[in-house]
């Protein structure tokens, strides 16, 4: 069955360095989305982005939140001066037209020190 | 704003129904849905139902709207060990937008 993956697992940096967290969605899906869940939070939406341009973005997603879809297949949700209140988990998620599911990948658990 | 509550944690005697509970605020709300969530694992859709229907079952799930409320449950029959997991509620407007979570609420299943 197909799935989202997402690479790395799990991403430890230091406060103001830049990452990068990579999602392969299924590959016949249009609509893309990154949400994130501070630990013991909510699971919150960032942005969602179809046909090469970001549809919605929340107020989370500042200036130092960017996302792209360098080639065909993969999604990548960057942040270029990580802040200690960015550790949370990442999860990618991707949808057909018309489908009411949103599939999500298994996450990144992103550590600010 | 869009909110979605439900209580944390819940124990319940495999064999018995669990009930999870959720409130939602946003009344233009179309879809809501149960996501499950197992131990390292991504969000898995469980069920969703449409704002204009009460009720939905599906196997051992039943899922219960109560639009004037804005409330919603989900009922699992027969509690299994393997249905230990995070359930989140959610909502969204439309198809392809955003969802709103609730925190989750974790299942715990005695023996």
């Amino acid at each position: 069955e197909p799935e989202v993956t997402q690479t790395p697992s799990h991403q430890v940096t230091q406060m103001g360095q830049e990452v990068i967290l990579r999602c392969v969605p299924i590959s016949n899906h249009l609509y893309f989305y990154w949400y994130r869940q501070i630990l013991g939070q909510k699971v919150e939406f960032l942005v969602s982005f179809y046909n090469n341009e970001i549809s919605e973005k929340s107020e989370i997603f500042d200036d130092q939140f960017s996302v792209e879809r360098p080639d065909g297949s993969n999604f990548t949700l960057k942040i270029r001066s990580t802040k200690l209140e960015d550790s949370a988990m990442y999860f990618c998620a991707s949808s057909e037209p018309l489908v009411t599911e949103q599939f999500f990948g298994p996450g990144t658990r992103l550590t600010v020190l | 704003g869009e909110d979605v509550e439900q209580s944390l944690f819940l124990s319940v005697r495999e064999g018995d129904s669990s009930v999870i509970n959720c409130t939602y605020t946003d009344s233009s709300s179309t879809y809501l849905y149960w996501y499950k969530q197992e131990p390292g694992a991504g969000l898995q859709l469980l069920t969703y139902i449409f704002s204009n229907m009460d009720m939905k079952q599906d196997q051992r799930l039943t899922v219960l709207l109560n639009k004037k409320d804005k409330h919603l449950s989900l009922r699992i029959a027969d509690t299994q060990t393997g249905d230990s997991a995070i359930y989140f509620c959610a909502e969204s407007m439309n198809r392809d937008d955003k969802i709103i979570f609730g925190k989750g609420t974790r299942l715990h299943i005695l023996p």
